[in-house]
């Protein structure tokens, strides 16, 4: 079966830290992919990787910056924590695969981060 | 909103009584997917239907895809307790690789 682990299921943090969210799949999938869901506004795309070394803005990418020096790791990064960035976020992995590609998304549990 | 449209956004029923949730798009799709989403957890995908099919069946559940009305419906059947949880439609655009997603609809079944 498909895992996505991350690492951290609750963060605290204050006004202004660098927080590291991690990302860890072990399907050897080529793309991987930050969410942040809020209630009412569903789950919107910050940034995605189709490879290593590689990322794509989503629609929410201000703020937030991502790293993928491995095939299976892919951090995302917040500079300087604001309150307005407390939400849930959620990392997705999925295959290339064969064409036509699927999309079907492996998700991981879920990194609920409160900032102060 | 170029985000697929869920409704109801809140549905409350009885164990045994059927569920159904309904997803509307505006462009053109490749597939639509239904996931699942249990409270405070990831999402798991439930089902898949590609644009060149018009239904599709996993054990209790149903998807109907209308490409004419860019529509989908999810139908659980003989809901049970257990099925409480958020569900979400997300489409595969022709023009692009990546979901999106639907803003889901919380489903209660009341034992």
């Amino acid at each position: 079966d498909v895992k996505v682990t991350q690492s951290s299921r609750y963060l605290v943090k204050r006004t202004g830290e660098k927080v590291f969210l991690e990302c860890v799949q072990d399907m050897d999938h080529e793309n991987m992919f930050w969410y942040r869901q809020d209630p009412g506004l569903g789950l919107r795309l910050i940034y995605f990787s189709y490879d290593v070394k590689m990322k794509e803005k989503g629609d929410i990418p201000e703020g937030y910056s991502v790293s993928r020096e491995k095939k299976e790791r892919f951090s995302l990064i917040l500079e300087s924590a604001s309150t307005n960035q407390t939400s849930m976020y959620l990392c997705a992995s999925s295959s290339l695969g064969a064409p036509p590609n699927t999309g079907e998304l492996f998700f991981g549990e879920g990194s609920r981060l409160t900032v102060l | 909103s170029q985000q697929g449209e869920e409704d109801p956004q809140a549905l409350s029923i009885q164990e045994g009584e059927n569920a159904t949730m309904n997803c509307s798009y505006k462009t053109s799709i490749n597939n639509l997917q239904w996931y699942r989403q249990n409270s405070g957890r990831g999402l798991v995908h439930l089902i898949l239907i590609r644009s060149n099919e018009r239904e599709k069946h996993s054990g209790r559940l149903r998807v109907t895809l209308d490409t004419s009305k860019k529509s989908s419906s999810l139908l659980i059947t003989a809901s049970r307790a257990a099925d409480t949880a958020s569900y979400f439609c997300a489409r595969l655009e022709t023009s692009g690789s990546r979901l999106t997603f639907g803003e889901g609809t919380q489903l209660t079944v009341n034992p």
